[in-house]
C-alpha cells in the first residue's frame, strides 16, 4: 500500500494551460522532493522542502513552483505548460536525520503537453 | 563530480543467471550508496544500500559489492527471475540525504 500519493497519474493538456500536480504523504515525513524523470535518464531533482514553509530549487532548473503549507502536502504547479515540460514527475519523501537517506517515492505523474 | 555513471544501459539475462550492474562515482564525500528498483508504472523503491565502511552487503539474492579505492560499486542479482525485470538505479549521497544523485538506470529483462 502506497504511503505517498500522486494525482493525476496521467495528464494530457494543451500549451499555455496551468496545471498542478498533487503529492500527499501519510508518513509524517519532514522532507519532500520533486524529481523529473525522462526515459533512459537519471532522476533530476527540481524542488525540495525540509519542512512547512520551506522550499528550495533543486539541481535541474525548472519553470515549475512548489508550496509546502502542510507537512503532508507538496504540490507542484506549472503556470503555463509547454511541450518541453512533457515528462514524468516523481514525488518523494523522507525522514530527517539518519532516515533521510531512504526516499519513498510516489507512482509518478506523467505529463504530456501538446 | 556530482555525477554517478551506470552501465550497462540495458541487460538481458536468462532465468537463473546472474545480473550485474556497475556504477562509478567521483565525489569522495559520498558516504551512502543505495540501489533503487522501479517497475513499470511505479515509483522507484529502495532495494539495498551500503556504506563505504564495508566491501559487500547481501540481502537474499541481491548483493552490493563496493570498491572504495576504485570508487565503484555494483549490484549482483543471483538466480535472476522474470519478476526481477525492472529498471535499476544506483545512487549516492552524503550525510543525511544531502546531494542525492542518481545514475541513469539499467533496464533489466530476465527471460523465462
Amino acid at each position: 500500500e502506497a504511503d505517498i500519493y500522486q494525482t493525476p497519474r496521467y495528464l494530457v493538456i494543451g500549451t499555455g494551460k496551468k496545471i498542478t500536480l498533487e503529492c500527499s504523504q501519510t508518513m509524517g515525513h519532514d522532507k519532500m522532493y520533486w524529481y523529473q524523470q525522462d526515459p533512459g535518464m537519471e532522476l533530476h531533482l527540481i524542488h525540495y522542502s525540509y519542512g512547512v514553509n520551506s522550499t528550495e530549487k533543486g539541481d535541474l532548473s525548472s519553470e515549475s513552483t512548489v508550496s509546502r503549507i502542510r507537512t503532508e502536502h507538496f504540490p507542484l504547479t506549472l503556470e503555463s505548460a509547454r511541450p518541453s515540460h512533457t515528462s514524468q514527475y516523481l514525488c518523494a519523501s523522507s525522514e530527517s536525520g539518519p532516515g533521510a537517506n531512504v526516499l519513498t517515492f510516489g507512482a509518478g505523474s506523467r505529463l504530456t503537453v501538446l | 563530480q556530482q555525477q554517478v555513471k551506470q552501465s550497462p544501459q540495458s541487460l538481458i539475462v536468462q532465468k537463473g543467471g546472474i545480473s550485474i550492474i556497475n556504477c562509478a562515482y567521483e565525489n569522495t564525500a559520498f558516504d551512502y550508496f543505495p540501489w533503487y528498483q522501479q517497475f513499470p508504472g511505479k515509483g522507484p523503491a529502495l532495494l539495498i544500500a551500503i556504506r563505504p565502511d564495508v566491501s559487500e552487503k547481501k540481502e537474499g539474492r541481491f548483493t552490493i559489492s563496493f570498491n572504495k579505492s576504485a570508487k565503484q560499486f555494483s549490484l549482483h542479482i543471483m538466480d535472476s527471475q522474470p519478476g526481477d525485470s525492472a529498471t535499476y538505479f544506483c545512487a549516492a549521497s552524503r550525510g543525511y540525504g544531502q546531494n542525492f544523485v542518481f545514475g541513469p538506470g539499467t533496464r533489466l529483462s530476465v527471460l523465462p
